[in-house]
């Protein structure tokens, strides 16, 4: 495509409930990120794929949180038993071979808001 | 570990007017990146204009353009012949030259430009 895509836009869901949230890369791009942002805040780093392997996950705050890309390209955030405060916009983005001095695109953010 | 720090939360500017955004960061490396990313409240993060740590020459991009100040670990954005469309949350954002290809962002500023 065109630019990165997150789906869904937004997402309601209830406390202790499982979600996914899906980010489709630019097409080529080998590195793909997720990030949170949380109100008000800038975006916090979650973990960083390069190919179908996550080469840094460092950013996962607790193992709820998993993400998955078994084919390279599409990746799936998933979040088990969700807290209130796991409330955020999820960013995805993507860059070409990953290096740091590639630019990262990012998609519009999946909202997730947990009652 | 990298900080990055935008101490206005805030700032309002009429049409037409310059504008600069302050951010400065705290880090031990000597190759890095710098960034200055847009998100308008389609939540999507665009990209700016981009310094890369060894080039001495600030970067510009038609309206806009940076001071660099390395020693002082400072990089702040201008926006000339301020335009509607800039109103947006602007964050700044590092990334290191070796290891985790992860960006660091600022809290952010909101800037609003008035007709």
């Amino acid at each position: 495509g065109a630019g990165v895509s997150q789906t869904p836009s937004n997402k309601v869901t209830e406390k202790g409930k499982y979600v996914e949230l899906r980010c489709d890369p630019i097409s080529g791009h080998t590195a793909l990120y997720w990030y949170r942002q949380s109100l008000g805040q800038g975006p916090e780093f979650l973990i960083y794929f390069q190919g179908t392997g996550a080469a840094d996950d460092s950013g996962l705050p607790n193992d709820r949180f998993f993400a998955v890309r078994p084919e390279g390209s599409v990746s799936t955030l998933k979040i088990q038993r969700t807290e209130r405060g796991d409330s955020a916009v999820y960013l995805c983005a993507s860059s070409l071979m990953g290096g740091f001095t590639d630019t990262q695109y990012f998609g519009p953010g999946t909202r997730l808001t947990v009652l | 570990a990298q900080t990055v720090t935008q101490s206005q939360p805030e700032m309002s500017v009429q049409e037409a007017e310059t504008v600069t955004l302050s951010c400065t960061y705290d880090t031990s490396e000597n190759n890095y990146y710098l960034f200055w990313y847009k998100q308008p409240p389609s939540r999507q993060m665009i990209l700016v204009i981009r310094q890369e740590a060894y080039k001495q020459q600030n970067a510009t991009e038609n309206r806009f353009s940076v001071n660099f100040q390395k020693a002082a670990k400072s990089f702040s954005l201008k926006i000339s012949d301020s335009q509607l469309g800039d109103t947006a949350m602007y964050f700044c954002a590092f990334i290191r030259g070796e290891g985790a290809q992860k960006l660091v962002f600022g809290q952010g500023t909101r800037l609003t430009i008035n007709p």
